[in-house]
């Protein structure tokens, strides 16, 4: 199976405040790649797929980039409702695989 | 708009059995791909299997972590993803997550609010 690996495990951010989140695949995925928020008690939500295509209804300050192996995921301007914990997957090959996730806390 | 909504949940006891739904709407599920996922607490998920639309056979895949035990099965005419569970094991316990699929991609771009299964004595 393909690894996913997310750093950091979790962060806090400022109102405003622009932050990154790296996913790293154990092996080239192409742009394979999804971004999911998940807020507590609630399903995972897509955010991102190939790598760097915003899903409708999305706002803007959620970007996506990278190809291969390594990703990324930018949230710039910061907002209350970003908290919660956001997971990469890969839909390259199978089975398709999750990263442990990164906790994402307002400051 | 799209609606996924689970059922079948609960308790059961090691070795047991369950048989998970998934109601569809808002979409026309038949010409979709469709999956299970379950996260356990306070860990990420994990894809367990997938159906493919009529026009590609309704084939199947699934992850090894379950493969043998369960069996996912669709039924287009009443809008329904199933997921049959035997041989339950403790470790199988998890919110259970039905997913739409982003056309034929392996990306889930709806989820159901999920089912809790406990397996446990």
């Amino acid at each position: 199976d393909i690894q996913m690996t997310q750093s950091p495990h979790s962060l806090s951010a400022s109102l405003g405040e622009t932050v990154s989140i790296e996913c790293l695949a154990s092996e080239g995925i192409s742009n394979y790649l999804a971004w999911y928020q998940q807020k507590p008690g609630k399903s995972p939500q897509l955010l991102i797929s190939f790598a760097s295509s915003l899903q409708n209804g999305v706002p803007s300050r959620f970007s996506g980039s990278g190809s291969g192996t390594q990703f990324s995921l930018k949230i710039s301007n910061m907002q209350p409702e970003d908290e919660g914990i956001y997971y990469c997957q890969q839909g390259y090959k199978y089975p398709p695989t999750f990263g442990g996730g990164t906790k994402l806390e307002l400051k | 708009e799209v609606k996924l909504l689970e059922s079948g949940g609960g308790l059961v006891q090691p070795g047991g059995s369950l048989r998970l739904s998934c109601a569809a709407s808002g979409f026309t599920f038949a010409d979709f791909y469709m999956s299970w996922i379950r996260q356990s607490p306070g860990k990420a998920p994990e894809w367990l299997s997938f159906i493919r639309n009529k026009a590609n056979s309704y084939t199947t895949e699934y992850n090894p972590s379950v493969k043998g035990r369960f069996t996912i099965s669709r039924d287009d005419t009443q809008n329904v993803l199933y997921l049959q569970m035997n041989t339950l094991r403790t470790e199988d316990t998890a919110i259970y997550y039905c997913a739409k699929h982003e056309w034929q991609l392996f990306y889930f771009d709806y989820w159901g609010q999920g089912v809790m299964v406990t397996v446990s004595s």
